[in-house]
């Protein structure tokens, strides 16, 4: 079983719709998640870190499910610049770090 | 802060050649860099663990003396690919993780390699 397992997508929504994107982790030992965002031939940056009580930054929510295992980014409003590939980041005992495949997101006009 | 930095961003070489990536914390002290490898639309590939001072730690299916780490210092590691065929083009990303902070995990902003 993977470490990260995460939909691949692709999701599109139009320009101010809310569209949310789970992921799910293997180890119950995990420490730290982020959500990292990617455009095209670019590296992946940062997006937030996801903390248990869960913390919002402008229109990105993200949430820490120990008990079922996932994490979860939620983007309201959506703008055309939103669209990207969003990876979730799972952190586990002994500094290693395991990536989602990614879910590609498209924002329509 | 947190900033990596990664070079070359770009480069072609012939089949047979070797290609040396460098990737430098350049704010922070880096026990541990990452190199990944990441295809065309799919997600990054962990290939190996860089640990200053002494031998990195490869994921299965990578062959380490293919792809030769070095982390001689607490702000560089690098990694060479030798004897490059064209199977070996892809986009190579360091990472390094900054202690003590919510810098997550930065990236260097990686290496398009072709080999031709």
């Amino acid at each position: 079983r993977k470490e990260v397992e995460q939909d691949p997508g692709p999701f599109n929504v139009p320009e101010g719709a809310t569209v949310a994107f789970n992921c799910t982790y293997s180890n119950s030992a995990s420490q730290s998640f982020f959500w990292y965002r990617q455009d095209c031939r670019k590296e992946p940056k940062l997006l937030m870190s996801v903390y248990s009580s869960g913390n919002e930054d402008g229109r990105f929510t993200a949430q820490l499910n120990r008990a079922s295992q996932y994490i979860s980014l939620l983007i309201r409003d959506s703008k055309l610049s939103d669209s990207a590939t969003y990876l979730c980041v799972v952190n586990i005992p002994g500094n290693q770090f395991y990536f989602g495949t990614g879910t590609s997101l498209t924002v329509i006009p | 802060g947190a900033v990596v930095s990664q070079h070359p961003s770009r480069v072609i070489c012939k089949s047979g050649t070797s290609v040396k990536i460098e990737c430098r914390s350049l704010d922070f002290q880096a026990t541990t860099m990452f190199w990944y490898r990441q295809f065309p639309k799919q997600s990054l590939m962990l290939m190996a663990t860089s640990n200053e001072g002494s031998k990195a730690t490869y994921e299965q299916g990578v062959e380490k003396d293919k792809f030769l780490i070095n982390h001689a210092s607490l702000t560089l590691s690098t990694l060479t690919v030798t004897s490059a065929h064209p199977e070996d083009s892809s986009f190579y990303i360091c990472s390094a993780h900054r202690a003590g902070g919510s810098y997550g995990y930065t990236f260097g902003s990686g290496t398009r390699l072709t080999v031709v």
